[in-house]
């Protein structure tokens, strides 16, 4: 098993492009979630999925948008880069009912210019 | 509000116990969990705790929880290098589905 997997590792963007960020899982989790990371702020909620079909913003959601592909992916969408956005960005899932415990990818570091 | 928070940094010799601590917020938490990130990775689920228990042991790892003083420590026993990392706590929200994470304390193990 791959647990969960983000792709790209490494991304550069100029201020104003949009990218993707991909996530997928192979455990049959529920739910999913997309947390940035910046430095002495820990990890804060994007958005999450508790299910398939459904998305709820987390904490700060504005400038991202998500969508739930089917079951296994989840990805998150910077439709207009701004530099407040350069972080490490984080997937994770958790089966239902047991959403505390929570297995993450390796991470995206992002960098806008 | 859902701050949890953490002292940012320890640093302790190899060998001795380290203690991590924690503040959160939510008194109706049902769990309470310790995650470990090491460098360039993600984060890793280490413990949790059931809010109804006091303390928690799982090998070098004891968890104790005051739940008057909504505070959290972390205990390692006998530290090792490999121990060094950062360590995030973190509470579950009376009816969310989603976890709050303090701000993480960078544990340095030197030999």
């Amino acid at each position: 098993n791959a647990g969960v997997t983000q792709t790209p590792k490494f991304q550069v963007l100029k201020t104003g492009q949009s990218m993707t960020l991909q996530c997928a899982q192979d455990m049959n989790h529920n739910s999913m979630y997309w947390y940035r990371q910046d430095p002495g702020m820990g990890l804060r909620l994007i958005y999450y999925s508790a299910s398939e079909g459904t998305t709820d913003k987390g904490e700060v959601p504005n400038g991202y948008n998500v969508s739930r592909l089917n079951k296994r992916e989840f990805s998150l969408r910077l439709e207009s880069a701004a530099p407040s956005q350069t972080s490490v960005y984080f997937c994770a899932s958790s089966s239902s009912g047991m959403f505390g415990t929570q297995y993450f990818g390796p991470g995206t570091r992002l960098t806008v210019l | 509000g859902e701050d949890v928070e953490q002292s940012l940094f320890l640093s302790v010799r190899e060998g001795d116990s380290s203690v991590i601590n924690c503040t959160y917020t939510d008194s109706s938490s049902t769990y309470l969990y310790w995650y470990k990130q090491e460098p360039g990775a993600g984060l890793q689920l280490l413990t949790y705790i059931f809010s109804n228990m006091d303390m928690k042991q799982d090998q070098r790892l004891t968890v104790l929880l005051n739940k008057k003083d909504k505070h959290l420590s972390l205990r390692i026993a006998d530290t090792q290098t490999g121990d060094s990392a950062i360590y995030f706590c973190a509470e579950t929200l009376s009816g969310f589905q989603k976890l709050v994470f303090g701000t993480g304390t960078r544990l340095l193990v030197s030999p």
